[in-house]
């Protein structure tokens, strides 16, 4: 079994700063790791995925994560925040199970960014 | 290419009655996934379908809750009798082979 955790359910920052967004994993078997923003009352939209190879993998929106193995993370960063970056963000991990698991995913409980002037 | 199409956006139910929330998927996608997200609880998968098929109903509640994928036609969550606990956003997600899942935009629901 997979699970996610993020830590700090609520994160801030000033515009222009750094966005940092944290999130371990636990997966007995090499995970497929991605990120979600969800934006109010709207549905996830997928920021970026890490499923093999190169381990710092770059996402739309200019936020980019580092798979780290031996720290079981996957933590979001975007070098600067913009206020339009206020949301919801999700972790979330799968495994490949021979194709047919990719959107079986275990979801972090998420961590709200806000951005201030 | 639209994208994942659910509907109704927002529906209203009494305790007792029906829901029956729907689902198209991706063009080319033939795998859907269905999540609830609960207040302070995050998103929790419950069922995975492909067509005419149920792959994994591992998340589903044993009772009242059910899910079909038709040959023809969108997926369909079905809850019988709700109660107020159902009250929930529910989301439909559609998968390609490369991996990931692309979410819809999810239907509200609420018992009164």
């Amino acid at each position: 079994a997979q699970s996610v955790t993020q830590l700090g359910s609520h994160v801030s920052v000033s515009e222009g700063a750094l966005v940092l967004l944290r999130c371990n994993y636990s997966s007995s078997v090499p995970p497929y790791l991605f990120w979600y923003v969800q934006y109010p009352n709207q549905g996830l939209q997928l920021l970026l995925k890490y499923t093999t190879g190169a381990t710092l993998v770059k996402g739309i929106n200019g936020f980019e994560a580092e798979f780290k193995k031996s720290e079981t993370s996957f933590h979001l960063t975007k070098p600067s925040a913009h206020m339009s970056d206020a949301a919801e963000y999700f972790c979330a991990v799968t495994i490949n199970a021979g194709g047919t698991s990719y959107g079986k995913l275990t979801f972090g409980q998420g961590t709200i960014l806000t951005v201030h002037p | 290419n639209a994208g994942v199409m659910q509907n109704p956006r927002h529906l209203v139910r009494r305790r007792g009655q029906e829901a029956r929330l729907r689902c198209s998927p991706m063009k080319g996608h033939s795998h859907v996934y269905w999540y609830r997200q609960l207040p302070e609880e995050g998103l929790k998968f419950m069922v995975y379908l492909q067509k005419e098929n149920i792959i994994d109903e591992s998340g589903m509640p044993k009772e009242r809750f059910s899910a079909e994928f038709p040959k023809e036609g969108p997926s369909i969550l079905r809850i019988q009798q709700v109660v107020r606990g159902d009250s929930a956003a529910y989301f439909c997600a559609s998968s390609p082979p490369t991996g990931g899942a692309f979410f819809g935009q999810g239907t509200r629901l609420t018992v009164v």
